[in-house]
């Protein structure tokens, strides 16, 4: 099956500086890859996403980079604020699957 | 703003009992997910169902947990008996064409 390897697991930046998170994946045939954001007590919810016809997406300070051949895509957060700071999670769908494989999560704090 | 309710929020139990845990999806006729969310594991998939059908439930120990979508709107999730490694926070996610994969705000259980 899939799997996800996401680094690193804690990320300290100081506000108005960027933050870049990274993961991994093993199926070659993965084809759709989110990324979640989760505030304390609450649910992870989908900030971002890209599928494996696309090399970049972009949505504001927010934007994702996907590299097929190496199968790593990066989360890339600009210009960051104290409510960026959450646990954030990046995960894929391998091609014919309908469940996602999660990362373990980055904890990212933004110092003000 | 769509939203997949699950409750209860919280549950304390003592070992050995029962608990159960519901899910409404937004719209009920996709796929449904649970997962289940802990320090040392992260996100772990239990099973998921496709139009209210079984898909896969690989993820759940057979032995003391069930999971069932009785209709398109429940969706529930069983331990019997329960143990305090089962202590976690457990989520329903639903994917549909228009909102993607979307969790519930989650369960919190405690087993003492």
């Amino acid at each position: 099956g899939e799997n996800v390897e996401q680094h690193p697991s804690t990320l300290s930046v100081q506000e108005g500086d960027s933050a870049v998170i990274k993961c991994t994946y093993s199926d070659s045939a993965s084809n759709y890859f989110p990324w979640y954001k989760q505030e304390l007590g609450k649910g992870p919810q989908l900030i971002i996403d890209i599928r494996s016809n696309v090399g970049e997406k972009k949505d504001q300070r927010i934007a994702v980079t996907l590299n097929k051949t190496a199968k790593h895509f990066s989360l890339h957060i600009t210009e960051t604020q104290p409510e960026d700071s959450a646990v954030y999670f990046c995960a894929a769908r391998g091609a014919g699957s309908y469940q996602l494989t999660f990362g373990k999560g980055t904890k990212l704090s933004v110092i003000p | 703003d769509a939203r997949v309710t699950q409750t209860p929020r919280h549950k304390v139990t003592e070992m050995g009992q029962e608990v159960t845990m519901r899910c409404q999806p937004i719209l009920g006729h996709n796929t449904v997910f649970w997962y289940r969310q802990t320090m040392m594991q992260g996100l772990e998939l239990l099973a998921y169902f496709r139009n209210r059908a079984p898909l896969d439930d690989s993820g759940m120990p057979k032995d003391r947990f069930s999971a069932e979508m009785p209709d398109a709107t429940l969706a529930t999730l069983k331990i019997q008996p329960s143990e305090p490694r089962d202590s976690a926070v457990y989520f329903c996610v639903e994917d549909s064409a228009n909102y993607g994969y979307t969790f519930g705000s989650g369960t919190r259980l405690t087993v003492v």
